[in-house]
């Protein structure tokens, strides 16, 4: 199963709003409705924020939203801030009853 | 709140073993399947393994098929992760995870991490 792709890094003032793309297959994104967005800062463990495409959890801040569309998901965080620094990565539940990771996003607030 | 705490790391040379463990506090252990992903120094996530609340469905990675084996003991709240011929790519930070019921379809919390070296 190969990783799915998403770009190295993505950049964005504060207040302005940034978009991350993930793609993968029919056998992976695109055939079901089990994308996640994880947030990771260095020497951290990564932190759910975004599950079923769409969904956040309890505490997770509403400037944060997914959706997909075909075989790619995206996740926006708008208002950006300083804290949303660090890296993302989606994940898809696949054909084979596993998980798959992104590359993984560094997300930069300049 | 939830509380994973990943034990057993350590240095291993190749071709040989090591059995991490997984002390799970704060939710329902027996209602959700938990699973094992790494990290390479500097590098992405990898999903490792997944072994459903009824210890029922196991599936793992094609990169540790054969090699790796998950259990859980639902009567002490534990994961663990027996791996065997280790390579030099096995290298990474183990965490362990909850997540999913009978298959993985997300990972809800994170443990902080357990580093595995391998190297001769």
């Amino acid at each position: 199963q190969s990783a799915l792709t998403q770009p190295a890094s993505v950049s964005g003032s504060p207040g302005q709003s940034i978009t991350i793309s993930c793609t993968g297959t029919s056998s992976d994104v695109g055939g079901y409705n089990y994308v996640s967005w994880y947030q990771q800062h260095p020497g951290k463990a990564p932190k759910l924020m975004i599950y079923e495409v769409s969904d956040r959890p309890s505490g997770i801040s509403n400037r944060f939203s997914g959706s997909k569309s075909g075989n790619t998901a995206s996740l926006t965080i708008s208002g950006l801030q300083a804290e949303d620094d660090g890296d993302y990565y989606c994940s898809s539940y696949t054909s084979t009853s596993t998980l798959v990771f992104g590359t993984g996003t560094k997300v930069t607030v300049l | 709140q939830v509380h994973l705490v990943e034990s057993g790391g350590g240095v291993v040379q190749p071709g040989e073993s090591l059995r991490l463990s997984c002390a799970a506090s704060g939710f329902t252990f027996t209602s959700y399947g938990m699973n094992w992903v790494r990290q390479a120094p500097g590098k992405g996530l990898e999903w490792v393994a997944f072994v459903s609340y009824d210890r029922i469905n196991k599936y793992y990675a094609e990169s540790v098929k054969g090699r790796f084996t998950i259990s859980r003991d639902n009567s002490k709240n534990t994961l663990y992760l027996q791996m065997n011929s280790l390579r030099a790519e096995d290298t990474a930070v183990y965490y362990c995870a909850n997540g999913g019921e009978v298959v993985v379809t997300r990972i809800d919390s994170w443990g902080q991490g357990t580093l595995v070296t391998v190297s001769s």
